[in-house]
C-alpha cells in the first residue's frame, strides 16, 4: 500500500467545472504539497499545507489533520487547468518525501 | 522567491557518454538537494540526496558510480549520468528544502539516450 493515495487518476471536466482531487496519506507529516506537473514535465508547487486551507486563485487547498486527508479543489475550471496534479507528504521524521502517483487533470473548452 | 534553475530541459545523448544535469538555487542557499527520476506515467522516485560539501546519500537501488552527483557550492548541485544506457532515459527533477518556505522544484530534464 502506498503512502500516499490520490484519486481520482484520471479526470475529464467542462471548462467551467469544479474540480475536487483527494489525497489520503498514512505517514505523519510536516507538510503537505500540492504539486502541478505540466505536460511537458516541469513541475511547479502550488500549495504547501500543514493545517486549515489556503487559497490563490481559483485554486483551494485543504486538509484535515485528524483524518490524514487533503483536497485541492479548481474552481471555474480553465483548459489551460489541464495537467498532472500529485499529492506529497513530507514525513516529519526527516527528509522523506512520499508522492503519489498523480491525478490527470484534462479541462475540454 | 525560492527558485530552482534546473538546465538542460532537454538532452539527447549517445549510448556510453555521459551527461551532466545542473540546478542552481538562484535567490536561496540550498544545502539539501534532492534528485528524483520519474518514468512514464509513474510518480517521483527519490535517487539520493546530497548535501553540500559531502557525499550524496543514495537510495536503494541506485547505482552510485552511474549517477555521480556533486553539491560542491551551496548554489549548485549537478547530476551526471556516467555510461548512459537507453534505460537511463527518463525524466530527472531537483528540488531543494527550503527553510520555512517548504520544497521548491526544478522544472525537469528529459533525457533521451539513442
Amino acid at each position: 500500500k502506498n503512502e500516499v493515495e490520490q484519486s481520482p487518476q484520471n479526470l475529464t471536466a467542462q471548462e467551467g467545472e469544479f474540480i475536487t482531487i483527494n489525497c489520503s496519506y498514512s505517514v505523519g507529516i510536516s507538510a503537505l504539497h500540492w504539486l502541478q506537473q505540466h505536460p511537458g514535465g516541469g513541475i511547479v508547487s502550488l500549495f504547501m499545507l500543514s493545517s486549515g486551507k489556503k487559497k490563490h486563485g481559483r485554486l483551494i487547498a485543504t486538509i484535515n489533520i485528524q483524518e490524514k486527508h487533503s483536497s485541492l479543489h479548481i474552481t471555474a475550471s480553465h483548459p489551460r487547468d489541464s495537467a498532472v496534479y500529485i499529492c506529497a507528504a513530507a514525513s516529519n521524521t526527516g527528509n522523506q518525501f512520499y508522492f503519489g502517483t498523480g491525478t490527470s487533470l484534462t479541462v475540454i473548452p | 522567491g525560492a527558485v530552482v534553475s534546473q538546465h538542460p530541459s532537454r538532452v539527447i545523448c549517445k549510448s556510453g557518454t555521459s551527461v551532466k544535469i545542473e540546478c542552481r538555487s538562484l535567490d536561496f542557499q540550498a544545502t539539501t538537494m534532492f534528485w528524483y527520476r520519474q518514468f512514464p506515467k509513474q510518480s517521483l522516485m527519490l535517487m539520493a540526496t546530497s548535501n553540500e560539501g559531502s557525499k550524496a546519500t543514495y537510495e536503494q537501488g541506485v547505482e552510485k558510480d552511474k549517477f555521480l552527483i556533486n553539491h560542491a557550492s551551496l548554489t549548485l548541485s549537478t547530476l551526471t549520468v556516467t555510461s548512459a544506457h537507453p534505460e537511463d532515459s527518463s525524466f530527472y527533477i531537483c528540488s531543494a528544502r527550503v527553510l520555512n518556505y517548504g520544497y521548491t522544484f526544478g522544472s525537469g530534464t528529459r533525457l533521451t539516450v539513442v
